[in-house]
């Protein structure tokens, strides 16, 4: 495969459970990010990471963790889901050069529901 | 603070052209991006524009005018397939996109 997967394609989730969404990329890319895009809204950023071994926050980043332990998976984990998190999910990831042209693809979302 | 704007929602006839509006207000800018997204699926790489002026690529143009804050993308001989949302982003200093809202495109035949 060429790209980026994510896991689930959907959930359904109750609040104050833990959920962790998936995201794996096979382009050796060094930078992935997490967006969160709502209805009406722009795609905001959750958390990204420029390369292995580092995280950043986003303008988002309250209730959500990451973790890149390597080039290839970012997961983000919901530790005490809330309604509010109800969203679609996407991971994108860019060759992270820095460059301007560092164009970002993303993987095919998930779409989470907290009930 | 930094902001996106573009149209919520713009009907165009099959065949036909359409322009679609974006203003910015960002701290710094480092390029300016538009995708494209269909319903249910993921946002795709349309274009890039760093420079004042026109890029074009085959039945889509950008255009930017960075002293205005102001950019198009412009889409000719309009096609069904072309009813999606269009994402306008900048890239602000640090590199990171600031995301507008979308504008919803439907094409009628």
């Amino acid at each position: 495969i060429a790209g980026i997967t994510q896991a689930p394609t959907s959930q359904i989730l109750a609040a104050g459970r833990r959920m962790t969404l998936r995201c794996t990329q096979d382009m050796r890319h060094n930078a992935m990010y997490w967006y969160r895009q709502d209805l009406g809204l722009g795609l905001r950023l959750i958390h990204y990471s420029n390369t292995a071994g580092t995280t950043g926050k986003g303008e988002v980043p309250d209730g959500y963790s990451v973790s890149r332990a390597n080039t290839d998976d970012f997961p983000l984990t919901l530790a005490s889901a809330v309604p509010s998190q109800t969203s679609v999910y996407f991971c994108a990831s860019s060759d992270g050069s820095g460059s301007p042209t560092d164009t970002q693809y993303f993987g095919p979302g998930t779409r989470l529901t907290v009930l | 603070g930094q902001n996106i704007d573009q149209p919520t929602e713009m009907t165009a006839t099959e065949g036909a052209i359409v322009q679609i509006n974006c203003t910015y207000q960002t701290s710094g800018f480092n390029g300016l991006f538009w995708y494209q997204q269909h319903a249910g699926e993921a946002p795709t790489f349309l274009s890039y524009n760093v420079l004042d002026g026109l890029e074009e690529k085959g039945r889509f143009s950008s255009f930017l005018s960075r002293s205005k804050g102001y950019s198009y993308l412009l889409l000719k001989e309009l096609q069904m397939k072309d009813s999606a949302s269009y994402l306008c982003a900048v890239s602000d200093s640090n590199y990171q996109l600031i995301w507008g809202a979308g504008t919803k495109l439907i094409i009628k035949p």
